[in-house]
């Protein structure tokens, strides 16, 4: 089975700065996707990155990027230069085409950018 | 946007009462997923779908049922509702060969 671990319940951040989302994830599963999944107040789901994880260069997305460790099941979210927009509900998601493309999601990291 | 769109957004209902929310599709996505979201859970997946006629339940399956007689509709039943389904639901679609899922604006359901 695989489980996803979002271990920091609520965040804060200054506007402009940097803040870090962590994820670790545990699967047996060598063929797999990651992905950052941001949730607005209008509950929204929209995507913001994702991960091969056959890729070992880091995805960027703009203000976005991730800081993938295969070996040590890792998959932080780093959002630079935070705006008032970034305020939302973030989690994040594994799935494996080899278990039918079903997603798993983490608990979800509560963001809130101060201005 | 993959053009989903759920009906209702937002329903009330009584305990005992049976419940269907649907989902609906415009972009002829093979796979289709329902998830209920609750504080401290994320999503969980209820059932899904790869194709017309062909589901499976997923990890939070017992008091629901789903039928998809269409490839662009995908329905959500709550035989007897209980307030433990209190929660949003969110439909998401997705095709073979693309990763990523596309989701539906969610219902949020309150079963008093």
């Amino acid at each position: 089975a695989q489980t996803v671990t979002q271990s920091q319940p609520e965040m804060s951040v200054q506007e402009a700065e940097t803040v870090t989302l962590s994820c670790t994830y545990d699967t047996s599963e060598n063929n797999y996707y990651l992905f950052w999944y941001k949730q607005p107040p209008s509950r929204q789901m929209i995507l913001v990155i994702r991960q091969e994880a056959y890729k070992q260069q880091n995805a960027t997305e703009n203000r976005f990027s991730v800081n993938f460790q295969k070996a040590a099941k890792s998959f932080s979210l780093k959002i630079s230069d935070s705006q008032l927009g970034d305020t939302a509900m973030y989690f994040c998601a594994f799935m494996s085409p080899n278990t039918g493309n079903q997603f798993y999601f983490g608990t979800g990291t509560s963001l809130t950018v101060i201005p | 946007d993959a053009g989903i769109t759920q009906s209702p957004r937002h329903k009330v209902t009584e305990t005992g009462t049976p419940v269907t929310l649907r989902c609906h599709q415009t972009e002829n996505h093979r796979y289709m997923y329902w998830y209920r979201q609750d504080p401290g859970h994320g999503l969980r997946l209820i059932h899904y779908s790869y194709g017309v006629k062909d589901t499976d339940k997923g990890e939070v399956s017992d008091g629901y049922s789903v039928s998809r007689s269409k490839t662009e509709d995908f329905l959500l039943t709550l035989e007897s509702a209980t307030s433990s389904q209190t929660s949003v639901y969110f439909c998401a679609t997705g095709a073979p060969g693309r990763d990523e899922q596309y989701f539906g604006p969610g219902t949020r359901l309150t079963v008093t």
